[in-house]
C-alpha cells in the first residue's frame, strides 16, 4: 500500500483480556518496528523485525507482549492479560532497511478499562 | 537514564518569527540524528536529519544544527507558520542497526 496501515485505530478492552494489533507495512520494506507512546512521552521502542525474524526484542516490557511477522510483511503485536498500564498509542513503522528512514502508521490507541 | 532529552515540553512562537527546538543526548556513539513532526491522531513524519560528520543541514525553512562536543542538536524553523504547530520529536541512532531512540517531544504552537 501507499503507507503503513494499522488496525484497529482504536481498541477498548477490559483488564485481563487478550488483544491483537495489526500492522501492514509499505510493500517491499524489510524492516518493521513497533513503538509505544504513552501520554506526554515520546515513542518507546518495543521490537524490530528484519524480514520474518525479530532482530531486537529488547524493548518488550514483559512476557505478556509478543509480536510476529510470519511472512515478512504484516505484523501482529499480541498482548496477553492486559493491564491498565498498557493503555497507550501503539505505533508501527517500516523502512526499506535498518539504516533507512522510517514511515510510521497512524497508530492504534489501546485503552484498558 | 534518558538517552535523549528534550527539556522544553512546550514552546509558543509568533507567526513569522524563528522557532528553536532543542535536544540533548548522552551517548557519543550516536551518529545519526533526526527530527520528526507529529500532528494529533497521526503517526510521526520525518522532517530533517543530520549525520555526525556534519554540523548543519538545511531544507527550506528548516535547519538542524549539531554540536557534537556539547552533545546537543537544535531545529530552527524560520519563518514559523501556523501549520508548523505540532509536537516535534528528536530521534537518534548509533552506527549499528539499532532502532531509533526518541525524546519526549516539544509541543510547538505558532500563533497567528
Amino acid at each position: 500500500g501507499a503507507g503503513v496501515s494499522q488496525t484497529p485505530s482504536n481498541k477498548v478492552t477490559e483488564k485481563g483480556k487478550y488483544v491483537e494489533l495489526r500492522c501492514d507495512p509499505i510493500s517491499g520494506h524489510t524492516a518493521l518496528y513497533w513503538y509505544r507512546q504513552s501520554l506526554g512521552q515520546g515513542p518507546e521502542f518495543l521490537i524490530y523485525f528484519q524480514g520474518t525474524g525479530a532482530a531486537d526484542d529488547s524493548g518488550l516490557p514483559n512476557d505478556r507482549f509478543f509480536a510476529v511477522r510470519p511472512e515478512g510483511s504484516v505484523s501482529t503485536l499480541k498482548i496477553q492479560r492486559t493491564e491498565r498500564g498498557d493503555s497507550a498509542v501503539y505505533l508501527c513503522a517500516s523502512s526499506l532497511g535498518p539504516k533507512d528512514g522510517y514511515t510510521f502508521g497512524s497508530g492504534t490507541r489501546l485503552t484498558v478499562v | 537514564d534518558q538517552q535523549v532529552k528534550q527539556n522544553s515540553p512546550s514552546l509558543s512562537v509568533q507567526e513569522g518569527r524563528i522557532s528553536i527546538l532543542n535536544c540533548d543526548y548522552t551517548n557519543s556513539m550516536f551518529d545519526y540524528f533526526l527530527w520528526y513532526k507529529k500532528y494529533p491522531a497521526e503517526g510521526p513524519t520525518f522532517l530533517i536529519s543530520i549525520s555526525s560528520i556534519k554540523d548543519k543541514n538545511e531544507d527550506g525553512r528548516f535547519t538542524v544544527f549539531l554540536n557534537k562536543s556539547a552533545k546537543h542538536l537544535s531545529l530552527h524553523i524560520v519563518p514559523s507558520q501556523p501549520g508548523d504547530s505540532a509536537v516535534y520529536f528528536c530521534a537518534v541512532r548509533n552506527s549499528g542497526n539499532t532502532p531509533l531512540v526518541f525524546g519526549k517531544g516539544t509541543r510547538l504552537s505558532v500563533i497567528a
